[in-house]
């Protein structure tokens, strides 16, 4: 049973425009949320974090937006550029442990 | 540092066969995780370390699978028997503690990308 869901498993988007992740959890007691990046042969590399206290949290061009509420956070990439182009995967973290989505392709276009 | 490194970065066996999966973690760090990624269930964490002693072994597929920490620059994890439904990329990963309860970002390293036939 997926406990953080990533239902859009790609996402094409134009160079320059706004990419939007979406991610979905189940449990309530989740209390930190990350999105990590993976490049092909490559391991995940950290992006962004967010605290459940928090409903948004920026990086420069990368936004973690969370709705506790909906169990829903997005990640919102502005401007979008072509290295951005991998597979994104978000993460909730009951304590120690993180719990991860099966990821979304996005691919950038230039 | 040189990031957490795995070996070897490709293996391909027959099934039945016992595969060994190495891991170093970056130097420091007191947890260590090993994941599993396939398309299907994203990645999926198998069990992780806190000073080398397994603390959550609840995703370990099935008693085929077992992981190890012998010290704290090192770990194994070890499929006997393989099967081609084991056929996945596996990860290690490491962190620092946190004093919120969290976990601080975890670094993986490059991935085993296994082959069962």
């Amino acid at each position: 049973d997926q406990q953080v869901k990533q239902n859009s498993p790609s996402l094409s988007v134009q160079e320059g425009r706004i990419s939007i992740l979406n991610c979905d959890y189940t449990n309530s007691m989740f209390d930190y949320f990350l999105w990590y990046k993976k490049y092909p042969a490559e391991g995940p590399t950290f992006l962004i974090s967010i605290s459940s206290i928090k409903d948004k949290n920026e990086d420069g061009r990368f936004t973690v937006f969370l709705n506790k509420s909906a169990k829903h956070l997005s990640l919102h990439i502005v401007p979008s550029q072509p290295g951005d182009s991998a597979v994104y995967f978000c993460a909730a973290s009951p304590s120690y442990k993180y719990i991860f989505g099966t990821g979304s392709r996005l691919k950038v276009l230039a | 540092d040189a990031g957490v490194i795995q070996s070897p970065r490709h293996e391909v066996t027959e099934m039945g066969q016992e595969v060994t999966l190495r891991c170093k973690p970056i130097s420091g760090h007191d947890y260590l995780f090993w994941y599993r990624q396939t398309m299907m269930r994203g990645l999926e964490l198998l069990i992780y370390f806190n000073n080398n002693v397994p603390i959550d072994d609840s995703g370990m597929p099935e008693d085929r699978f077992s992981a190890k920490m012998p010290n704290a620059s090192f770990s194994t994890l070890k499929i006997q028997p393989s099967e081609p439904r084991d056929s996945a990329v596996y990860f290690c990963a490491s962190s620092l503690p946190s004093d919120r309860g969290h976990s601080y970002e975890q670094y993986f390293g490059p991935g085993t990308r296994l082959t069962v036939t």
